[in-house]
Order: C-alpha cells, then structure tokens, then sequence
C-alpha cells in the first residue's frame, strides 16, 4: 500500500506569493489533517478535514486554508506569504478521527 | 480541552544508557496513547500506542505503560544506540466525536557514541 504523499518537497517563495500544497492520502483513509513545524514553535495542529468537511482548526491566522475532494487528496494554501511561513509542512491520514496518523514526508516552504 | 506534556528537551546520553522520556495528559473520555518518532528529514512515524489502561505498547526496544491513575505513559528503552537520536512525541487521540489527535511539543534526544 502507498503511504502519504506529499507534493512537492521544497519549495521557494517570496513575500506576498500565495502557495498552494498537496496532500495524497493512504488508499482508503478519509482523514486528513495538516501540521505547521518549526524549530521554534514545534508541531502545530493547522486543520482536520474528514469526508470532505473541515472538522477541526488550529489557531492560524485565515491566510491558510484548505480543502478535501470526493477521493480524499487534501490541498491547503497560504495566501500572502510571510517569511514566518517558512516550515516543513506536514500532512497525515488516518481511518478515522483520533485514529493512527500516518505522515508523510512534508513539503519544507523557504519564504525569502 | 485534550492536553498532552512532555519532558523538555534535548535529552543527550550516551550509547547503552537508559532512556526515560516523560508524557502525561489531560484528557476528557478514555484516550488512545501512541508515541511518535520523527528522523531527521522525516515525517513522523508511529513508534508505539496502548488503547486502554494498563496496555504497554513495545516496538524496537521502547516499551510505554499506559497509567489511567497517574495519566501517565512514559517512554522507557533499556539501552539506546546511535541510531536512536530523533524527535519524540507523545499523543493521544479519541475515537468519535470529530476529536483531532492532540500531540506534545516532542523531546530530542541524542545519543552519542
């Protein structure tokens, strides 16, 4: 079974760009939820999306936002970017809410 | 709300001592447990989990009780190597009720020859 894909892994942006990442869950999983990490602040908890619907959201401002489709690929985009954007970004699935969180690799943002 | 703490860190010791990594939490319902590890350049990956209380959860050598009595599951290896230097995270998750997984800030730990 493939694990959780994330696209694409590096990534270079400047100020004000938006940026748009992407997400493939584990066949089957219809739980997607998002991660900011920094060596500062660590893993922070941006959205949980399930069937399609946006179950849960951190404490980020509304410049990020995502979205689930009909198969369960997730997408999240970051408007007007910051150079506090800069992150690995990190995408899981699961089964269910609550369940093992399967992560794939992250897609590191560089904001210059 | 759901609550996760675990040890600060970066924990350093050297090849062949005893780990001890500190988790509690905090949480409303009866929470499954997992502890993650995250290498470098990775994502994270499930380590181990217990899913009701006094389960131990065991994978490569790391062993974690769950404790409902002291909300409580602590990461343990006997004897770490090299090859163990990576982030830990302590979590726990509910089933039903649209709960996201809740996770701590996670501890480094290093291990040198």
């Amino acid at each position: 079974k493939a694990g959780v894909t994330q696209t694409p892994r590096y990534l270079i942006k400047t100020r004000g760009q938006q940026v748009t990442l992407s997400c493939s869950p584990i066949s089957g999983h219809r739980s997607v939820s998002w991660y900011q990490q920094t060596p500062g602040q660590g893993l922070q908890f941006l959205f949980e999306y399930f069937s399609e619907t946006q179950r849960n959201k951190g404490n980020f401002p509304g410049r990020f936002s995502g979205r689930q489709f009909s198969n369960s690929r997730s997408e999240m985009n970051v408007s007007t970017l910051e150079l506090g954007d800069s992150a690995l970004y990190l995408c899981a699935s699961s089964t269910y809410q609550g369940g093992i969180q399967y992560f794939g690799a992250g897609t590191r943002l560089s904001v210059l | 709300g759901n609550s996760v703490t675990q040890m600060e860190g970066p924990v350093t010791l050297s090849e062949e001592a005893f780990l001890t990594i500190n988790c509690t939490y905090t949480a409303t319902g009866y929470p499954s447990l997992f502890w993650y590890v995250q290498y470098p350049g990775e994502g994270l990956q499930l380590l181990l989990k217990a899913t009701k209380a006094d389960d131990k959860g065991s994978n490569k050598g790391f062993e974690a009780t769950y404790r409902k009595e002291t909300t409580s599951f602590h990461l343990e290896k006997g004897s770490v190597q090299v090859s163990d230097s990576a982030v830990y995270f302590c979590a726990l998750g509910l089933q039903g009720g649209y709960q996201k997984v809740t996770f701590g800030t996670g501890t480094k730990l290093q291990v040198i020859p």
